[in-house]
Parts: structure tokens; C-alpha cells; sequence
């Protein structure tokens, strides 16, 4: 069985640039969520995935923009980064209709 | 907005001493309350959970105890460890899409 799995580990961009964010999800699980976490901070929500279809979203602008594909797997898209975008981002998978979620070692973006 | 209290930030305890951490939830609604356990470069993992119709639940050294009433939670460890030292996130969930998590508690054990 193999785990949540994250790509690229670290990536600079510059203010203004794209950015894009890769997760596969352990097997089995069929639903992907993704977090941000500030320095020093609790992830927060930015949405979920299940389907293929968004299936929640926390307070995030919508340049934070998601994928999800056949296989579960799942990307982040950012657009127009901020500075203030610089963070740690996690992924998490999930069996749908069950909370419990299992965590990648994230990717930290830093924004300049 | 709907949050999740978490304290203290900051926790310093003797090896075989016990760590207590507490949270503070405020949508009523919320059903689900695990606990995350966070070493440094990894993402945080699952220690143990507990669902609102459930006081306490322990599993070896770690318990947690639930106040539905008073919008409380807490984590317990006991007999601490070095591999204890970590950052712990308490969060409560309200549905499958909505997770808010706490600040997080920087535990370290001392030799």
C-alpha cells in the first residue's frame, strides 16, 4: 500500500507567476483535500475533490483552482501569486464518507 | 467566523511525565474531532480521533476526552517519550468539507 505522495517538495516562484501542485493519493482512497499551512499554523482548508468534481471549499480566492483525474489523482493550481501564498501545501486522502485523512509530506511554495 | 481554539502553544514536560492539550471548538455542528501528530518535514498524521457521541477514548498512552456540552477536547499522553516531541493539531469537522484545525502545541520532551 503505498501513501500519500507529493511533487515537486519545494518550489520558488516569483510574485505574479502560475504555479502547479501534484498529489497522489494512497491507494485505495478516493477523495483528495488540500490544506495550507502558514508557518507556525494549522493547515486550512482550501477545497476537496471526490469524483472528479470540487466537493467544498474553504475561504480561498478563485485563482486556488483544482484537478481531480480518473485515477484520484489531484493538482493545485495557483494563479497570480501573492507573497503572502508562501506556505507549506498538503494534500490529503480519504475513503469518501469517512473523516479520517491521511497527510503527504506537502510542498513548500515560497513566493518572491 | 467558526473556529478552533487549541492551548497551550508551547509545552515543555519530563520524560515519563504526562502532556495535556486542549481545544476549544465553536460550531455546534461539529461531529468529528481527531487529533494530528506533525514532525518536522512531514505532513501531520492521525493519532487518534473521537466522534461526538463518544466521552473518552484511549489507546495505550494516548486518550482523548470529549465536553459536547462545554465545546471541549483534549488530548492526554502519558509516561512521555523523546518520539513524543512533535507538534500536535487538534481539528473538528462538521462535515466531510468543512475541517477547521487548531494552531497547534509544540511539545518537547525533556531527557
Amino acid at each position: 500500500e503505498t501513501g500519500v505522495t507529493q511533487s515537486p517538495t519545494h518550489l520558488i516562484k516569483t510574485r505574479g507567476q502560475q504555479v502547479t501542485l501534484r498529489c497522489s493519493s494512497q491507494s485505495g482512497h478516493n477523495t483528495v483535500s488540500w490544506y495550507q499551512q502558514a508557518l507556525g499554523q494549522g493547515p486550512q482548508f482550501i477545497f476537496q475533490y471526490y469524483r472528479e468534481e470540487e466537493n467544498g471549499r474553504g475561504n480561498f480566492p478563485p485563482r486556488f483552482s483544482g484537478l481531480q483525474f480518473p485515477n484520484y489523482s489531484s493538482e493545485l493550481n495557483v494563479n497570480a501569486l501573492e507573497l503572502d501564498d508562501s506556505a507549506l501545501y498538503l494534500c490529503a486522502s480519504s475513503l469518501a464518507g469517512n473523516e479520517k485523512l491521511f497527510f503527504g509530506s506537502g510542498t513548500q511554495l515560497s513566493v518572491l | 467566523g467558526e473556529n478552533v481554539e487549541q492551548h497551550p502553544s508551547t509545552l515543555s514536560v519530563q520524560e515519563g511525565d504526562s502532556a495535556v492539550i486542549k481545544c476549544t471548538y465553536s460550531d455546534s455542528a461539529s461531529n468529528y474531532f481527531p487529533w494530528y501528530k506533525q514532525e518536522l518535514g512531514k505532513g501531520p498524521q492521525l493519532i487518534i480521533d473521537i466522534r461526538s457521541n463518544v466521552g473518552e477514548k484511549k489507546d495505550q498512552r494516548i486518550a482523548v476526552t470529549l465536553n459536547k456540552t462545554a465545546k471541549h477536547f483534549s488530548l492526554h499522553i502519558t509516561e512521555t517519550q523523546p518520539e513524543d516531541s512533535a507538534v500536535y493539531f487538534c481539528a473538528a469537522h462538521s462535515s466531510a468539507s468543512k475541517i477547521i484545525f487548531g494552531s497547534g502545541t509544540r511539545l518537547s520532551i525533556r531527557p
